[in-house]
């Protein structure tokens, strides 16, 4: 799987778009761009995943670029309830295929 | 989303002795599931990858002896750590594969957290 880079950390108000962004440059064809993330003491919670068109749920907007070496993640209203870190993680959609975890980005929602 | 169910989530234990975790899809078949580890502070690390019916294959590294694996159903996996020594004190966590519409999620277990004294 490709590697990503993500800031390491990042603060947003509350009430606010968060944009977290992620660099893929090595990203092949055939692999999704996934972000998860994990709040404290708890398992990863799927977010979105994409491979070429942006996407859109009832969480969060995944915009990938057209040469989908980069993406970003937006929260369009961040809560408190948001502070967790986020990973970006580029895999191939194959059956059994692991999810390789980098460092991800800590975000922290404040008032 | 898809649940997963991981129990317990945390144990304390007494060095050299054994913990069984399990994680179970409720409401899907799960033929993959994998299993992570995660020290304070850092990110996920892949342990094994769990297979219903077959042997586990392990990452580089993790001692297939000491993380026992059994995966006899399509519902359920369960990681034992063997002989439990204080170094293994960690949060572990499952994950298992749903399949709909050609697209792949993982979803995970809420992790247990094991403190072995």
């Amino acid at each position: 799987d490709a590697k990503t880079t993500q800031p390491p950390s990042m603060d947003c108000a509350e009430g606010r778009a968060a944009n977290l962004p992620c660099n893929h440059s090595t990203i092949s064809g055939n692999e999704y761009v996934y972000w998860y993330r994990q709040i404290h003491s708890q398992g990863p919670q799927y977010i979105i995943h994409g491979l070429k068109n942006n996407e859109t749920n009832e969480m969060a907007s995944l915009i990938i670029t057209e040469d989908r070496k980069s993406s970003t993640l937006i929260l369009p209203h961040a809560t408190l309830r948001d502070t967790a870190v986020y990973y970006c993680i580029v895999r191939v959609n194959a059956a059994g295929n692991k999810l390789t975890f980098g460092g991800g980005t800590r975000v922290l929602v404040k008032p | 989303g898809a649940v997963v169910s991981q129990h317990p989530s945390w144990v304390i234990c007494k060095s050299g002795t054994s913990v069984k975790i399990e994680c179970r899809s409720l409401d899907f078949q799960a033929t993959t599931m994998f299993w992570y580890r995660q020290f304070p502070k850092q990110s996920l690390m892949l342990m094994a990858t769990s297979n219903e019916g077959s042997k586990a294959t392990y990452e580089q590294g993790v001692e297939k002896d000491k993380f026992l694996i059994n995966h006899a159903s399509l519902t359920l996996s369960t990681l034992t750590v063997t002989s439990a020594h204080p170094e293994d004190s960690s949060f572990y966590i499952c994950s298992a594969r749903t399949v709909g519409d050609s697209n792949e999620k993982l979803f995970f277990g809420s992790g247990t957290q094991l403190s072995v004294l």
